[in-house]
Parts: C-alpha cells; structure tokens; sequence
C-alpha cells in the first residue's frame, strides 16, 4: 500500500489567496483526521471524518477553515482567505477502525504551508 | 478532556546509554496511549501502543514502555542509544471509546552524543 497521500507537498502562497491541501486515506480505512504542527502549539487535531462524515471540527481555528470528505478516498483542507499565522506542517492521518489494534493511525508527509 | 505531558523539550545522552522519554497523561476514561516518532521533514511514524492487556509494551527499533496506571504514565525507554535514533518524539493518548482523535504532547527532542 503506498500510505496516505498528501498533495502538495510544500506550498507558499501570499496572504489572502486560497489554499486548498489534498489527502488521499489508505484504502479500506474509515477514519481520516487533519491536524496542524506549529512550533508555538505543537500537534493539533483541526477535524475528523468517520465514513466521510466530520464528526468532531472543534479544533478548527475559524471560519476561514473548512474541510470536505465527499468519499471515502479523498478528502481537502481549504484555508481561504489565507493568514501569515496558518503557516504550519498539515498532517492528514488515517485508520482502519476503531477496536484494539486498528485503533493505530497512520499519517501522512505532510504539507508544509508558508503564506507570505 | 484529555491531556499529555512530556517533560523536557530536549533530552541528550551518549551514544550506547539508556534512553528514557517521559510521557504522563490525564484521562478521565481508560486511555490508549501511543509514541510516535518523526524524523526531520517526515510525518510520524508510530513506535509502539498500549490499548490493554500486557502493560509493558514493545515496539520498533528496540523501544518499549509501561503503561502505569496509579503513575499515569507511559514512559518511554531503550536500553541502548543509537546514532539514528536522534529525532522528535511525541506521546499521544485517545480515549478508550469512541472514535476519537489523537492528543498529543509537545514533543521531546532526542540528541544522541557520540
């Protein structure tokens, strides 16, 4: 299996433009979970899909943020319009299920975003 | 809510010496813990977990750790350091039910010294 699959890889964009970062799940999984790394507040979980569905969004820092799974095999993070302060590595991780040993996630590289 | 704590942002110790990462968390449901590892300009990688059963945990690379309940901790440890073991470690905990997200500590900086 070739992993999750994040797209692109690093990106730099001017403050106000539109971003849109990709995700590609491990096939078969059910769960997929966006999550943001900063140096100032570390790993952080933005949201999360069960079956496609968003089940929790709380970490979402704003409106300006939204993300969509319309199947089970691809999902997007839209940050529109972009801040200097969303600069930060955005992971896109997945699993299996939710019992004992599948509840392990698998993550992405990764999508370094600088906005300028 | 849940919450975890590693303490010491970096730890340094000599190539061959004992490594030992600390990691407490608070839950307020039974919590399945996990290390990650993540290299420089990668994701993260998982080293070991703990769901239940067998407290002492063992993991890739020669890691293991020990869920302790009355401690709240899952310490991380190998007996001996290698080179290639320099890297970023974060400890992570999700409750016992429902499919939930990960919560993850700041992260310690592992410096191996030749």
């Amino acid at each position: 299996d070739a992993g999750v699959i994040q797209s692109p890889r690093h990106e730099v964009t001017e403050m106000g433009q539109e971003v849109t970062l990709r995700c590609k799940p491990i096939s078969g999984h059910n769960s997929l979970f966006w999550y943001r790394q900063t140096m100032m507040r570390g790993l952080e979980l933005l949201i999360y899909f069960n079956n496609n569905v968003p089940i929790d969004d709380s970490g979402m820092p704003e409106d300006r943020f939204s993300a969509k799974m319309p199947n089970a095999s691809f999902s997007t993070l839209k940050i529109q319009p972009s801040e200097p302060r969303d600069s930060a590595v955005y992971f896109c991780a997945s699993r299996g299920g939710t019992s004992g040993t599948l509840r392990e996630q698998f993550f992405g590289p990764g999508t370094r975003l600088t906005v300028l | 809510a849940q919450s975890v704590t590693q303490l010491g942002s970096h730890v340094s110790v000599s190539e061959g010496a004992l490594v030992l990462l600390r990691c407490n968390y608070s839950s307020s449901v039974p919590p399945y813990l996990f290390w990650y590892v993540q290299y420089p300009n990668q994701g993260l990688q998982l080293l070991l977990k703990y769901t239940t059963g067998a407290t002492l945990v063992k993991g890739i690379n020669g890691f293991e750790a020990e869920f302790k309940k009355s401690e709240t901790s899952f310490h991380l440890t190998k007996p001996s350091a290698h080179m290639s073991d320099a890297a970023e470690y974060f400890c992570a905990v999700t409750s016992g039910g429902g499919a939930d997200g990960l919560t993850f500590g700041k992260g310690t900086h592992l410096i191996i010294q030749p």
